[in-house]
């Protein structure tokens, strides 16, 4: 069982649309969890992170936190043409762990 | 520009050359974190660390990588007698010592070993 799953897609919502992107998680005792953004060819790039239960808002991105079905997800309202990329969850596992796994990723793709 | 910067940007040896890569992370940050990542995969991490220590490789890291930070500022990410499969995009990450533990990453080195 890999550490972190996401769903690979292709993932395709038109512009204006809700993108749901989610993740789950092996440990139990995972402390942090984050998502990055990549686009093609580009290294990834921090968007989001949360550490409590329940919801973070931050602009048009909502992360969502659920320890006890070890489950996070990442919603994008109004979406975007340029937020077409792939979409990676990581989590920091357990107390002084000091790197993140990464899941494979979920490729956004937003329709004009 | 006060990101995370990777040099060289691209590198392309031949199998059995040995390529040296560098990173210089944000400057008030001195955890420095090195992975690799290969298409369609998300990165995987090698090696990290706090100051000049390095507190932790991965046991991807075979005996042909080998990483310095000797002032706790820039790294250096070594491979000895690079393979085919060494062939990925390595990235380099840093956050800060205290706090909160978000890494920012470089804009990675793309190695090709033909």
């Amino acid at each position: 069982q890999k550490e972190v799953e996401q769903n690979s897609g292709p993932l395709s919502v038109p512009e204006g649309a809700i993108a749901s992107l989610n993740c789950t998680y092996s440990d139990r005792g995972s402390q942090s969890f984050f998502w990055y953004r990549q686009y093609s060819g580009k290294s990834p790039e921090l968007i989001m992170f949360i550490y409590s239960n329940g919801d973070k808002e931050d602009g048009r991105f909502t992360a969502q936190l659920n320890k006890a079905s070890q489950y996070v997800s990442l919603l994008i309202r109004d979406s975007q043409p340029s937020d077409s990329a792939t979409y990676l969850c990581a989590v920091n596992m357990g107390t002084g762990a000091n790197n993140l796994f990464f899941g494979t990723g979920t490729r956004l793709t937003v329709i004009p | 520009d006060t990101g995370v910067s990777q040099n060289p940007r691209h590198k392309i040896t031949k199998r059995g050359q040995n390529v040296t890569f560098r990173c210089d992370p944000i400057s008030e940050h001195n955890r420095l974190y090195w992975y690799r990542q290969t298409l369609g995969q998300g990165p995987e991490f090698l090696t990290y660390f706090q100051n000049e220590a390095q507190l932790e490789k991965s046991r991807l890291l075979s005996d042909r990588f080998s990483a310095e930070r000797p002032k706790g500022s820039f790294s250096t990410l070594e491979i000895q007698r690079t393979e085919q499969g060494d062939s990925a995009m390595y990235l380099c990450a840093s956050s800060k010592r205290q706090g909160s533990s978000e890494a920012f990453f470089g804009q990675g080195t793309r190695l090709t070993v033909v």
